[in-house]
């Protein structure tokens, strides 16, 4: 199994919500991370899981909340959303922390704030 | 802040036509890497390249890391429509850096 899997696909949420995107990996990646990708803008990187560990968080507004159950599964919780984080999320996942062998990135996550 | 700066931004070239893709910056990386990012889908990884000055071919594209480390470029031989999308560089060091990105267009 060589694939990220991240789901849903799409989502609609209103700002008082609360929800969750999911993120998952069984090719034995110790790292996993969540990007976050507006209109034809590069990738910016949220936060970065090594082990099961968080190790970098870019900042990130408390709104977003980074869990790590295994180290298989990333999840992002979100609540109290702006309309400004609408945005492609996207899950990524490497062989370690130091992403030398390159990153394998899911499909993302189409989030739409309203 | 490590700043990765790609050039051009757009690109829409004639199927066949051979184009060049640079990512420049003032940081060295460790390595880096190339993806290719299609509508609606996440990036995909095209080749890492980690030794100053190494070149990797792969079919019809070629990959060169700069001397110092700070530089890549992309060429692609005969472009065909398949080679449409979003080119991104990326520079590794302790976290993965993005390039801002070259929109690629192959009109056929």
């Amino acid at each position: 199994d060589t694939e990220v899997t991240q789901t849903p696909k799409h989502l609609v949420m209103g700002m008082t919500n609360k929800k969750s995107l999911k993120c998952e990996q069984h090719m034995g990646h110790r790292a996993m991370y969540w990007y976050k990708q507006k209109a034809k803008k590069p990738p910016e990187l949220m936060f970065v899981y090594s082990y099961e560990k968080l190790s970098i968080n870019e900042s990130v507004p408390s709104r977003f909340s980074p869990e790590c159950p295994n180290s298989s599964l990333l999840n992002l919780h979100l609540h109290a959303l702006q309309p400004e984080d609408s945005a492609l999320y996207l899950c990524a996942s490497s062989q370690d922390w130091q992403g030398g062998y390159g990153y394998t990135f899911g499909s993302g996550t189409r989030l739409t704030v309203v | 802040t490590q700043l990765l700066e790609q050039s051009p931004q757009f690109l829409s070239i004639q199927e066949g036509e051979n184009l060049t893709v640079y990512c420049n910056s003032s940081s060295v990386f460790s390595s880096l890497q190339w993806y290719r990012q299609e509508p609606g889908e996440g990036p995909v990884l095209l080749v890492t390249v980690v030794t100053g000055g190494e070149v990797k071919k792969l079919k019809r594209l070629t990959f060169q890391f700069g001397d110092a480390r700070k530089d890549s470029s992309l060429h692609i031989t005969a472009a065909q429509p398949g080679d449409t999308g979003l080119y991104l560089c990326a520079g590794v060091n302790e976290k993965l850096t993005f390039g801002t990105g070259t929109r690629l267009t192959i009109i056929p």
